[in-house]
């Protein structure tokens, strides 16, 4: 597709279980970001992946959060023995970093994680 | 460090009379500045950007912003309502130190009645 997609649409777990997200960046894209969207916190930076580079991690919340990207495209975010307060949306963002002044970020449609 | 503040959670309007949701940048140099739409249960949306071209931004949808470096400011407006901007819309402005990872305001639900 065009955009950032986003799997699953929205996550029901229970406590202490781990989850999985998916991110599929615009193709081409080098830089993916993931953000959490959540009613007490706001929007706010997750992680930062750039091509090759060791990714940017100094918006984890916790250790129990952590991200991959296998081959410089498809992202997942895992979060390990879920609480509920890990209870929010999980968007994911790509840009083409450099080639667009400034640079742009594109959003998924995330993914809303519910933890019972 | 770069931070933005909206100054209204929530903002009410008639369908066809102007909007105006209000939005003040700390940066300690020129920012890059974006306003993002957020529909119900959809992704977010760009709006505009600013890119120090101009100060003066149109953006989709008829809205725009101006850039106000006296004022700190980076207002969006449109002059005429309609029912599908209800939507939640974010300021924002990018880390420039710091991979260019977003900063975003605290959100401005727009509401427009008929």
């Amino acid at each position: 597709g065009a955009g950032v997609s986003q799997s699953p649409s929205n996550k029901v777990t229970e406590k202490g279980k781990d989850v999985e997200l998916r991110c599929d960046p615009i193709s081409g894209h080098t830089a993916l970001y993931w953000y959490r969207q959540s009613l007490g916190q706001g929007l706010e930076f997750l992680i930062y992946f750039q091509g090759n580079s060791a990714p940017d991690k100094s918006g984890l919340p916790s250790d129990r959060f952590s991200a991959e990207r296998t081959g410089g495209s498809v992202s997942t975010l895992t979060i390990q023995r879920t609480q509920q307060e890990d209870s929010a949306v999980y968007l994911c963002a790509s840009s083409s970093y450099g080639q667009e002044i400034p640079n742009i970020q594109y959003f998924g449609a995330g993914t809303r994680l519910s933890v019972l | 460090a770069q931070s933005v503040t909206q100054l209204d959670s929530h903002v009410s309007v008639s369908e066809g009379t102007p909007v105006l949701l209000r939005c003040n940048y700390s940066s300690s140099y020129s920012p890059s500045l974006f306003w993002y739409v957020q529909h119900p249960n959809k992704g977010l949306q760009l709006l505009l950007k600013y890119t120090s071209a101009a100060t003066l931004v149109k953006g989709i949808n008829g809205f725009e912003a101006e850039f106000k470096k006296s004022e700190t400011s980076f207002h969006l407006t449109k002059p005429s309502a309609h029912m599908s901007d209800a939507a939640e819309y974010f300021c924002v402005v990018s880390d420039l130190d710091n991979t260019d990872k977003l900063i975003f305001g605290t959100g401005t639900r727009l509401q427009v009645f008929p």
